[in-house]
């Protein structure tokens, strides 16, 4: 089956420690996303990737990094110095950054 | 202002109504994106335009580039069909989509 898998679904850590947050994709896509959605509000773009090695920073990037060394990987590091971590983590890729996205089942991040 | 204005934020409709969800936004764009957002979180892509008009089963879905604005209809509505409905661009130019806070739909039986 293809598609976009994000693990885990539930992820608590206790504040001042740095998470990492899954997405492996087996669409073959070359771009892939990282949104952020907190209640009330729409989802915002936290970094996405066009192709390997390569990525750029969205909206919120402050607090995160990310790495794209495999085509098929993304992984999103939240780290202590983003003051609010809690929140609904998804991931999305596409063909490239005018096509379609397709979305992860998402993370959701408890830091207390 | 939200550069993405979703419009109503809730509606409540009995089964068999048809459904309208409305979409403005202020940028230039080079497509716009209709979601589908269920309990669990997860998000599936409905339809992805950038002109004219998509019809998916019951659903429909218009855009006017003139006017810069969008409408996702479903016809002849199901409990089934209640999910948060998110409106989202992709802006000319830019990577990345900017969304609309969505729009929180009911369907009662």
């Amino acid at each position: 089956d293809g598609g976009i898998t994000q693990s885990p679904k539930y992820l608590f850590r206790k504040e001042g420690q740095n998470v990492t947050l899954s997405c492996e994709q087996n669409l073959n896509h070359d771009a892939m996303y990282w949104y952020r959605q907190d209640p009330g509000q729409g989802l915002r773009l936290i970094y996405y990737s066009q192709i390997v090695n390569d990525f750029q920073k969205g909206d919120i990037a402050e607090g995160y990094s990310v790495s794209r060394e495999k085509k098929e990987s993304f992984p999103l590091t939240v780290t202590s110095a983003q003051k609010n971590p809690t929140a609904f983590y998804l991931c999305a890729s596409s063909t490239n950054s005018f096509n379609e996205q397709y979305f992860g089942p998402g993370t959701r991040l408890t830091v207390t | 202002k939200n550069e993405v204005e979703q419009s109503p934020q809730n509606l409540t409709a009995q089964e068999g109504e048809f459904i309208t969800i409305n979409c403005s936004y202020s940028v230039g764009i080079s497509a716009l994106h209709w979601l589908q957002q269920h309990p669990g979180g997860g998000i599936v892509s409905l339809f992805m335009l950038s002109s004219g008009k998509k019809k998916h089963g019951r659903l429909i879905a218009t855009i006017n580039i003139q006017e810069k604005h969008s409408s996702l209809h479903i016809t002849a509505s199901h409990p089934r069909d209640s999910a948060v409905y998110i409106c989202a661009v992709l802006r000319g130019g830019a990577d990345g989509l900017t969304f609309g806070k969505g729009t929180h739909l009911i369907i009662q039986p």
